[in-house]
């Protein structure tokens, strides 16, 4: 099946600087990856997603890169604010798509202030 | 108004008991997911089913079974509640088997003493 490593698990940056988080999938055959933002009690959100055909994506502050040859991707965040701070994960959905999402370990961000 | 709902939000039961969680989405999607986050975080499928066809995934005990009664609502039937089962469950649904634009319900966080 679809392992999707993630890393790192833990990230600080200053307030106004960039975060970049990455992940990286075995199964060439996977098509999707979307990447989710979960805050502390809530549900997990989608916040960007990129498909298998394309490079990049970018949605203001936010942006989604994807290597099909390298089988990794990696989310960007630029000027980063406080309400950035939460849980980040990546997933990928496995060829065929019938086995959902599966997800990254991760990514605690944290926004100094 | 809510796009996909979970009752109850806090479960706390004793081991050996037999409970149930129940899921209800009205976005019309047709694929509907159950997911285990546990304690460090980690979101793991257990679930899929759409139009009938379910997909369990294989480390999933069969203690815990699906049950849809109509495409908006899939619950979760747990027997023989262990002190492992303690996480929250997360309820999603999308639209086809693609897992895409996947949108996840609350949570119900299970405490098993």
């Amino acid at each position: 099946g679809e392992n999707v490593e993630q890393h790192p698990s833990t990230l600080s940056v200053q307030e106004g600087d960039s975060a970049v988080i990455k992940c990286t999938y075995s199964d060439s055959a996977s098509n999707y990856f979307p990447w989710y933002k979960q805050e502390l009690g809530k549900r997990p959100q989608l916040i960007i997603d990129i498909r298998s055909n394309v490079g990049e994506k970018k949605d203001q502050r936010i942006a989604v890169t994807l290597n099909k040859t390298a089988k990794h991707f990696s989310l960007h965040i630029t000027e980063t604010q406080p309400e950035d701070s939460a849980v980040y994960f990546c997933a990928a959905v496995p060829g065929g798509g019938a086995d959902g999402l599966t997800f990254g370990k991760g990514t605690h961000l944290i926004i100094q202030p | 108004d809510t796009a996909v709902s979970q009752t109850p939000k806090y479960l706390v039961t004793q081991m050996g008991n037999d409970k149930s969680i129940k899921c209800e989405q009205n976005l019309g999607h047709d694929t509907m997911y159950w997911y285990k986050q546990d304690s460090k975080k980690f979101l793991k499928i257990m679930f899929s089913y759409n139009n009938k066809e379910l997909i369990i995934n294989e480390t999933v005990p069969n203690r815990f079974s699906p049950k849809s009664p109509d495409k908006a609502h899939l619950n979760l039937h747990i027997n023989s509640l262990e002190l492992g089962d303690s996480a929250v469950y997360f309820c999603a649904s999308s639209q086809g088997l693609a897992g895409t634009y996947a949108y996840f319900g609350p949570g119900t966080r299970l405490t098993v003493t």
